[in-house]
């Protein structure tokens, strides 16, 4: 069965301080892996995109890393700010599905709270 | 913002009313979707519409009615609800749903519906 898991479910985190947030998948065959931001009372907002043969990509402070083999992809941020403070959700692009698309799967995301 | 606009952004409604949630994008996509995001769960893919022609339906309870009068434009009509569907309803657009990695969705604020 296609799942994405994301750990831990939620995290809380001095300003300043790094942090990373993990996300396991069993997608198979699998397109891309996307992480999103979402903060509260807002839609989710495109973070970073890796595709299967890309293993890091970084936006900012935020550094997704991609290991295709194991299937687990981490979010590392780095000096934490206040405007952190969001779910992180992690979305994998499934290959397999029978409608000619590309069909999506989402974590249930990591709730960060960055405390000053 | 995102380009996805969404009306109303909290909504009360009784088992009986009957209701619409509107979206709109100004993103000129030609895929739009209806997602419901409730606590601790991942997002949940309701509807999909590509160029006005639904393309996917996940097996949701026909007391939610969509309604895609052109590309810009996506509806939620909503009656006899109950108060397990209050959740946070999403609306999402995209350039289109063919096949291939590059699709990135662009989410609304989302409308806070609680039935009681």
């Amino acid at each position: 069965k296609n799942q994405v898991e994301q750990s831990p479910q939620s995290l809380i985190i001095l300003e300043g301080k790094n942090c990373t947030l993990q996300c396991n998948y069993t997608v198979s065959p699998f397109s891309n892996l996307r992480w999103y931001k979402q903060d509260t009372g807002r839609g989710p907002v495109s973070l970073t995109i890796m595709t299967f043969s890309e293993n890091t990509k970084s936006n900012g402070r935020y550094t997704a890393t991609l290991d295709a083999d194991t299937k687990q992809s981490s979010l590392h941020i780095t000096a934490s700010q206040l405007s952190d403070s969001a779910s992180y959700i992690c979305v994998v692009s499934w290959k397999g599905f029978s409608g000619g698309y590309n069909k999506l799967i989402f974590g249930a995301g990591t709730r960060l709270a960055v405390h000053p | 913002e995102t380009g996805v606009t969404q009306t109303p952004r909290h909504l009360v409604m009784g088992m009986t009313n009957k209701k619409s949630l509107k979206c709109e994008q100004h993103l000129g996509h030609n895929a739009m979707y209806w997602y419901k995001q409730s606590a601790k769960k991942p997002l949940e893919l309701m509807f999909v519409y590509n160029f006005k022609e639904q393309t996917e339906n996940n097996s949701v309870p026909s007391r939610f009615s969509p309604e895609c009068p052109n590309s810009s434009h996506l509806f939620l009509h909503l009656h006899t609800l109950q108060p397990e569907d209050s959740a946070l309803y999403l609306c999402a657009s995209s350039q289109d749903r063919a096949s291939g990695s590059g699709e990135t969705q662009y989410f609304g604020p989302g409308t806070r519906l609680l039935v009681l």
